[in-house]
């Protein structure tokens, strides 16, 4: 089983409709992360949380929102989907104790917006 | 502001020679470089990281070299194999800002049999 499980993996959806992607880890790591990627510019921090009672703004924050349930589980909303929302988004989860801070990666969740 | 960017977006190599991919970044304040692989479908893995007061760090196959006159970065892969087919991605990190890792837009490599 997949240390990072993302769900849905793909998602075909309508303008103005409400999508949620949910992320659960099972590493045991206190710090979360979502990731948009587009071709062409790499992999963007959208938002990320460092423990649960902690959310915090990325680099694209703007139409999303999130939610750090527990410890294991992050989940991302576009609370009104738009078309140049269509993206690939990961998750990824690192361990506070570890200096160099290295990113674990789901498998990703292919969102189309129609 | 912060970026880190490749100078090349695809990189063709023929089986079993060395594969040098570069990256060019502008954070000087940078406390680690770190390069990721993503196969195809997959979400990237790490590879290796080189903390900033280096200039080399060798693992597996694989070399990071640091430059830091020049704010280069690049990632050497010995006796390239079919497996190293993938997208690679350079990133920089800062732990005063919050630890967060900046991706740079990452160079296809493609291997030739």
């Amino acid at each position: 089983d997949a240390d990072v499980t993302q769900t849905p993996r793909n998602r075909i959806t309508k303008t103005g409709k409400r999508i949620m992607l949910e992320c659960s880890q099972t590493k045991g790591h206190d710090r979360m992360y979502w990731y948009r990627q587009d071709p062409g510019l790499g992999l963007r921090l959208i938002y990320y949380s460092f423990d649960v009672k902690d959310i915090n703004k990325g680099e694209i924050s703007d139409g999303y929102s999130v939610s750090r349930q527990a410890q294991a589980k992050f989940s991302l909303s576009l609370e009104s989907a738009i078309p140049n929302q269509t993206a690939l988004y990961f998750c990824a989860t690192s361990d506070s104790r570890t200096v160099a801070g290295e990113l674990f990666f789901g498998e990703g969740s292919r969102l189309t917006v129609l | 502001g912060e970026s880190v960017g490749l100078h090349l977006p695809t990189l063709s190599v023929q089986e079993g020679d060395n594969s040098i991919i570069n990256c060019a970044y502008s954070n000087s304040a940078s406390d680690y470089f770190i390069w990721y692989k993503q196969e195809s479908g997959k979400g990237p893995q790490f590879i290796i990281d080189i903390r900033s007061n280096m200039d080399k760090r060798q693992g597996q196959r694989v070399t990071v070299l640091l430059n830091k006159t020049v704010k280069h970065l690049s990632l050497q892969i010995a006796a390239t194999q079919p497996g190293d087919s993938a997208v690679y991605f350079c990133a920089e990190k800062l732990i005063s800002s919050a630890s967060k890792i900046i991706f740079g837009s990452g160079t296809r490599l493609s291997i030739r049999p």
